[in-house]
């Protein structure tokens, strides 16, 4: 069945550092592919999506690009903040419902 | 703004209680979820819904139940609650379209301790 892996977390790193979390899925076809971000206290909000192989998400200052060859849905920024601390979550659109990879929880050090 | 409104934040209840989580959309979206999430194992399907008194399975829909009277209004029930039902509940909504569910919006979660 469909599947995402994340890289485990947590992540920490310092103010202004690159950023990467890997995403990796098993899905028949070619989905659409999501990252949605959880800030402390609440729930999940949209970071960005892709729908078709090559295409290219962005949103915040974060990109990712659906690469079909090694299906895989990385998510980078070249500068974190301190506000960018949260839980990410990757994701990719089943036939009826989305399929959540486990979560990685990213903390930015001033 | 859309709005995914989950009634309670916080709740405690003892084992064998009858629990109700109440989630409520005003965007007039067809399709609603029910997930719990644990740390590690990230977010897990228990129950959806695709219309008005319509329900599915998830992956994880055992010792649990659903209603969906209205549209706007989406209820996990918790029929004898047990401590591994301890967890964040996370309700969300999407818009139907030819490609499957589409962009969730989630509510805020609801954090269930079970004694």
């Amino acid at each position: 069945g469909d599947s995402v892996t994340q890289m485990e977390g947590p992540v920490t790193l310092s103010e202004e550092a690159f950023l990467t979390i890997n995403c990796t899925y098993t899905a028949t076809g070619y989905p659409s592919l999501f990252w949605y971000v959880q800030y402390p206290g609440e729930g999940l909000q949209l970071l960005l999506k892709a729908t078709k192989a090559d295409d290219k998400g962005s949103n915040k200052g974060f990109e990712a690009t659906y690469r079909k060859e090694t299906t895989s849905f990385h998510l980078e920024k070249g500068s974190v903040q301190v506000s960018d601390s949260a839980v990410y979550f990757c994701a990719l659109q089943g036939a009826q419902k989305l399929v959540f990879g486990q979560g990685t929880r990213l903390t930015i050090n001033p | 703004d859309v709005k995914v409104t989950q009634s309670s934040r916080y709740l405690v209840k003892r084992t064998g209680e009858k629990v109700f989580l109440e989630c409520v959309q005003d965007m007039d979206h067809e399709n609603m979820f029910w997930y719990r999430q644990d740390p590690g194992l990230g977010l897990r399907l228990i129950y959806f819904s695709y219309d008005v008194k319509m329900k599915e399975k998830g992956d994880i829909p055992e010792g649990y139940s659903v209603s969906r009277e209205k549209k706007e209004r989406f209820s996990l029930i918790l029929e004898s609650a047990s401590t591994n039902q301890t967890s964040m509940y996370l309700c969300a909504s999407s818009v139907s379209s030819g490609r499957g569910t589409g962009e969730l919006f989630f509510g805020e979660g609801s954090r269930l301790t079970v004694l």
